[in-house]
């Protein structure tokens, strides 16, 4: 079955820095979701990817779909104490929605 | 019109009795995923179900587990004989359509085995 891989597990960094999530699908996929969980909370979608090599903004987030519609990736910019949180992408194909591990993101002020 | 409306917040069973999370989805919402999310871990696909059928199970367990989503009223997620391995926190998911909407989650259910 399809396996949505992603990377890094955790991430700390220095308030300011930049920071990357990848994801990677084992199948090719229709469309991939972005979502943010905060601790304690529940994942709150953030956005959907949806054409071979789409990139879209969101303030200082910038999401990429991959050409090959396999893999993806979560850019913050000048990361802020609010990105405290965990990132999940979600690979959706034939009604099927799996989810990455996530990647856990701590921001030092 | 409400959120994904998940009961109980809080479940705390003795090992051997049976758990039952519930999950309403949002009005107009025909598709539900239930997820596992261990502590400090991502989410594992359980199930995915629309009305009265279940799409796709394999991510549940196959024993002890089960799960429905009846013509009328939620959505049930039955854990029966629960063990200490099971204390996770539950979390059920709806969308209006397959595969190209968003999916909004409930709050969750933190199953807590003792």
């Amino acid at each position: 079955g399809q396996q949505v891989m992603q990377i890094p597990q955790y991430q700390h960094v220095q308030e300011g820095e930049d920071f990357t999530t990848y994801c990677n699908s084992s199948t090719t996929l229709s469309n991939i979701q972005w979502y943010k969980q905060r601790p304690g909370g529940h994942p709150v979608f953030l956005i959907q990817l949806v054409k071979s090599g789409e990139v879209k903004k969101q303030k200082r987030l910038t999401f990429q779909f991959g050409e090959a519609k396999k893999n993806s990736s979560l850019h913050i910019t000048a990361t802020q104490t609010t990105d405290v949180g965990t990132y999940f992408c979600a690979g959706r194909n034939n009604n099927d929605m799996r989810f990455g591990a996530g990647t856990r993101l701590t921001v030092k002020p | 019109n409400a959120g994904v409306m998940q009961n109980p917040r809080h479940l705390v069973r003795r090992r051997g009795q049976e758990a039952r999370l519930r999950c309403s989805p949002m009005k107009g919402h025909s598709h539900v995923y239930w997820y596992r999310q261990l502590p400090e871990e991502g989410l594992k696909f359980m199930v995915y179900l629309q009305k009265e059928n279940i799409i796709d199970e394999s991510g549940m367990p196959k024993e002890r587990f089960s799960a429905e989503f009846p013509k009328e009223g939620p959505s049930i997620l039955r854990i029966q004989q629960v063990v200490r391995g099971d204390s996770a926190a539950y979390f059920c998911a709806s969308s209006p359509t397959a595969i190209w909407a968003e999916a909004f989650f409930g709050q969750g259910t933190r199953l807590t085995v003792v």
